[in-house]
């Protein structure tokens, strides 16, 4: 079946670094944009950074700008996010989510990896 | 960048109750509107997506309407499982999602 899942989340000391993963299967990945969501502990969703179906364009949201790189290796199937130089404010939960292709919203999440950054 | 601001943060309701809940763009959207339902630990489910189109699988007691920038979804007929926090989410830009409300049973 469809589905997304994450790996790679842990405790990390701020101004350390960290990559996630995101494994899909069950559709064609290299036909479809991806994303990286977080949600604090007890907070909303955030959005993180998106990429292309081909890696050619990539978006971030400013709080994770020049910190963080989205990329993606479509002969693996395989969506990424490298964290830099991380704070206290990006412990949360990261999840990676598919676009539905001709629309935009979010239609298939993974279930989620936690990232906790403290001393 | 588009603010989305959703009311109630939180509500109370009965089971069977009809419960709605609003979501407002700073700025025009057209009908580039999701809404996702997330129960405790889990990721959450897209339920409707281009502001008024139920996912496939989503139960007929969910609707969504709207368009520009005032938007509304609907749970018809609360059930036990319907019990969440919902969010709404823009698409037109950069995404953005709303801030959140939690639906608690009375």
């Amino acid at each position: 079946q469809v589905q997304l899942v994450e790996s790679g989340g842990g405790v990390v000391q701020p101004g350390g670094s960290l990559r996630l993963s995101c494994a899909a299967s069950g559709f064609t990945f290299s036909s479809y944009g991806m994303h990286w969501v977080r949600q604090a502990p007890g907070k909303g969703l955030e959005w993180v950074a998106f990429i292309r179906y081909d890696g050619s364009n990539k978006y971030y949201a400013d709080s994770v700008k020049g910190r963080f790189t989205i990329s993606r290796d479509n002969s693996k199937n395989t969506l990424y996010l490298q964290m830099n130089s991380l704070r206290a404010e990006d412990t949360a939960v990261y999840y990676c989510a598919k676009i539905m292709g001709i629309y935009d919203a979010f239609d298939i999440w993974g279930q989620g990896t936690m990232v906790t950054v403290s001393s | 960048a588009i603010r989305m601001t959703q009311s109630p943060s939180s509500l109370s309701a009965s089971t069977g109750d009809r419960v709605t809940i609003t979501c407002r763009a700073s700025q025009g959207i057209s009908s580039y509107l999701a809404w996702y339902q997330q129960k405790p630990g889990k990721a959450p489910k897209l339920l409707i997506y281009a502001a008024s189109t139920l996912q496939s699988g989503v139960p007929s007691r969910f609707s969504g309407s709207g368009s520009g920038t005032d938007f509304t979804l609907t749970i018809s007929c609360l059930q036990s499982e319907d019990f969440a926090t919902y969010y709404c989410q823009q698409y037109y830009s950069y995404p953005q999602f709303g801030g959140g409300t939690k639906v608690e049973i009375k």
